[in-house]
């Protein structure tokens, strides 16, 4: 168990549906990264933030949007939702977010399929 | 940009015999190298890291990696498989540079053991 915590574990949905997922990550940690994992693309770096505040962006389609809140979790939005937009989504947690060797403790992960 | 490269998307030993998974990176500076693994169904689990604190990198469950800058490799090995070593293992690089440290994956690859 790496302490990071991911909601809800499986989300059916259907297109152009819009869906929240959510990530608590490890005590202390104050970094937050989002992943996408499928299979034509590997996984895939989305987004990063910081003690509230955005820090990094990746390969993030315009449709999703994310936050992280003043308890310091994190919510992934998807809207108007694709087919190709079935993926595992990751979160992560670090204790800084900027160093080399900061290591990163994902979570479960939230299975997105979109019928 | 830094990259990382799997080579050999399956790889299959029988029980006992040597692990030997390769990574190569691309890296215009010092890099933060990550092995992980992703057992059926869950998250990532960190297996070990190299943070130029020392080349050979011993990690969990008996598996260690040698970074190799004259050959920009750092291949993970494992003297002798067990059946539960049977999993997806992932090299990642941190690309770190302004305020992020992201982690930038290869496309896995695949471990059978056979009986």
């Amino acid at each position: 168990d790496s302490g990071v915590t991911q909601t809800p574990k499986h989300l059916i949905t259907a297109t152009g549906q819009r869906v929240t997922l959510r990530c608590s990550p490890r005590s202390g940690d104050l970094s937050v990264y989002w992943y996408q994992q499928s299979l034509d693309q590997g996984l895939q770096f989305l987004i990063q933030y910081y003690n509230g505040e955005e820090r990094a962006k990746g390969n993030i389609l315009e449709r999703f949007s994310a936050q992280q809140f003043p308890d310091l979790h994190s919510e992934l939005n998807l809207s108007s939702l694709e087919l190709g937009d079935s993926a595992l989504y990751f979160c992560a947690s670090s204790v800084e977010g900027w160093a080399g060797t900061d290591t990163q403790y994902f979570g479960p992960g939230t299975r997105l399929t979109v019928l | 940009a830094q990259s990382v490269t799997q080579l050999g998307s399956h790889v299959s030993v029988s029980e006992g015999a040597l692990v030997l998974l390769r990574c190569n990176y691309s890296s215009s500076v010092p890099p933060y190298l990550f092995w992980y693994v992703q057992y059926p169904n869950q998250g990532l689990q960190l297996l070990l890291k190299y943070t130029s604190a020392a080349t050979l990198v011993k990690g969990i469950n008996g598996f260690e990696a040698e970074f190799k800058k004259s050959e920009t490799s750092f291949h993970l090995t494992k003297p002798s498989a067990h059946m539960s070593d049977a999993a997806e293992y992932f090299c990642a690089v941190s690309e770190t540079g302004g305020a992020t440290n992201k982690l930038i994956f290869g496309t896995g690859t695949l471990l059978a053991v056979q009986p």
